[in-house]
This record gives structure tokens, C-alpha cells and sequence, in this order.
């Protein structure tokens, strides 16, 4: 099972808003809504961030947020912050294993 | 609070074998899916096996059918991991991590990883 498809890197000011694509096929993105999204900080375990496509866990910040569109979902982070910096992976249900799938990671770096 | 604690990471010989554990506490244990993610440094996360709830069903990564085995304990709310005839390509971190109840493959709690270096 192949990874999905991430930016390796994106950056932004503070304040302003950024978005992370995760390009799949139809056996995963593109035909379930079990798409979730992970944020980790340097020597921790990730955080889970969205659940089925655009949820937030209870405590997770509203400034982060995100959709799908076909076969690419995407996270957005508003009012980019200092503590936003971290690598962000997005996962799958996938129809061709039993274990899903993860995206590549994406480095978010606060200008 | 869930909690999920491994341990059991550590510097082994390629060939040689490992059995992680992983700790679980301020949920009901028995009634989730549990996995095993690794991180190879400075890699991306894989998904290495999940395991039903009443420890029936389990599935493995390709890459380690046959040298890995799941396993879980309900009555000490524990998770386990034996490695065996491990490999270079096995060094990560390995994480314990609780599936999220009714989201298809989406971890929603994670422990703090526990180390694997495998080398001679």
C-alpha cells in the first residue's frame, strides 16, 4: 500500500492561515470519509487532530479544520501560531488493506 | 485520562528478538481495537498490526507476517509485540496506539513510543 500524498514542507506568519493537501486514490480517500489528520512535535507521539474528514476531537483547537475534495483532503490551520510548528500526517481507511494507510508528512514551519 | 504506556524498546541484534509491552489505563481497555504504529527515524508513520478486541483477529504489515505476533491481555490492560528475527529495516520507534470506536483506522490516543535499535 503506497503512502498518500503530502507537501514535504509548508510555511506561514503568524496569523495567517495555511493548508495541507493528502492526495489519494478512490480506494481510500476518494471513496470513504475516514480520513484523519495527526500533528507531532519533535521526540513526541502524535496527536490526533481530525477524524472523519473534518471533525475535532473535544480539545483540540477550531483554528484547525478540514475537507475533502475527490481524492485529496486537506487540513487547514487559521491563525497560523508558534506551537503550530510540527509535522502534520494525514491517514486513510483503505479498501486494499487491513491496516489503512498513512499520508508521507508535511513540516510546518511559523515564519 | 488514557493512558498508554510501552516499554521494552531496545538495542538488539539483527536476528535476535524483542517483546514490547504497552500498558493501558483510564478506559475500558477490552472494548477497543489496538494497534502497534513505528516510526522509522526520521520517517513516516506505519501502521505494523492492529488487534481485534478479544484478541481473535489481528493483522500484520506485510513486511512482518510471520516474525511478529500481537497479542493482548484484557485482564491487565495490557498490549504486547513479539519480534522475532529482527532486522535493520525494524529500528523505530514503536508506538502503542487505541483505535478510535467507530472511525475506520483512526488512532485516537497514542503512547509515548518506546525505542528499537537493531544492530550489530
Amino acid at each position: 500500500q503506497s503512502a498518500l500524498t503530502q507537501p514535504a514542507s509548508v510555511s506561514g506568519s503568524p496569523g495567517q492561515s495555511i493548508t495541507i493537501s493528502c492526495t489519494g486514490v478512490t480506494s481510500d480517500i476518494g471513496g470513504y470519509n475516514y480520513v484523519s489528520w495527526y500533528q507531532q512535535h519533535p521526540g513526541k507521539a502524535p496527536k490526533l487532530m481530525i477524524y472523519d474528514v473534518s471533525n475535532r476531537p473535544s480539545g483540540v483547537s477550531n483554528r484547525f479544520s478540514g475537507s475533502k475534495s475527490g481524492n485529496t483532503a486537506s487540513l487547514t490551520i487559521s491563525g497560523l501560531q508558534a506551537e503550530d510548528e510540527a509535522d502534520y500526517y494525514c491517514g486513510s481507511y483503505t479498501s486494499t488493506s487491513t491496516l489503512g494507510v498513512f499520508g508521507s508528512g508535511t513540516k510546518v514551519t511559523v515564519l | 485520562e488514557v493512558q498508554l504506556v510501552e516499554s521494552g524498546g531496545d538495542l538488539v541484534q539483527p536476528g535476535g528478538s524483542l517483546r514490547l509491552s504497552c500498558e493501558a489505563s483510564g478506559f475500558v481497555f477490552s472494548r477497543y481495537w489496538m494497534s502497534w504504529i513505528r516510526q522509522a527515524p526520521g520517517k513516516g508513520l506505519e501502521r505494523v498490526a492492529n488487534i481485534r478486541q478479544d484478541g481473535v483477529e489481528s493483522y500484520y504489515v506485510d513486511s512482518v507476517k510471520g516474525r511478529f505476533t500481537i497479542s493482548r491481555d484484557n485482564t491487565e490492560n495490557s498490549l504486547y509485540l513479539q519480534m522475532n528475527d529482527l532486522r535493520a529495516e525494524d529500528t523505530a520507534v514503536y508506538f502503542c496506539a487505541r483505535r478510535q470506536l467507530g472511525a475506520a483506522d483512526t488512532s485516537d490516543f497514542w503512547g509515548q513510543g518506546t525505542l528499537v535499535t537493531v544492530s550489530s
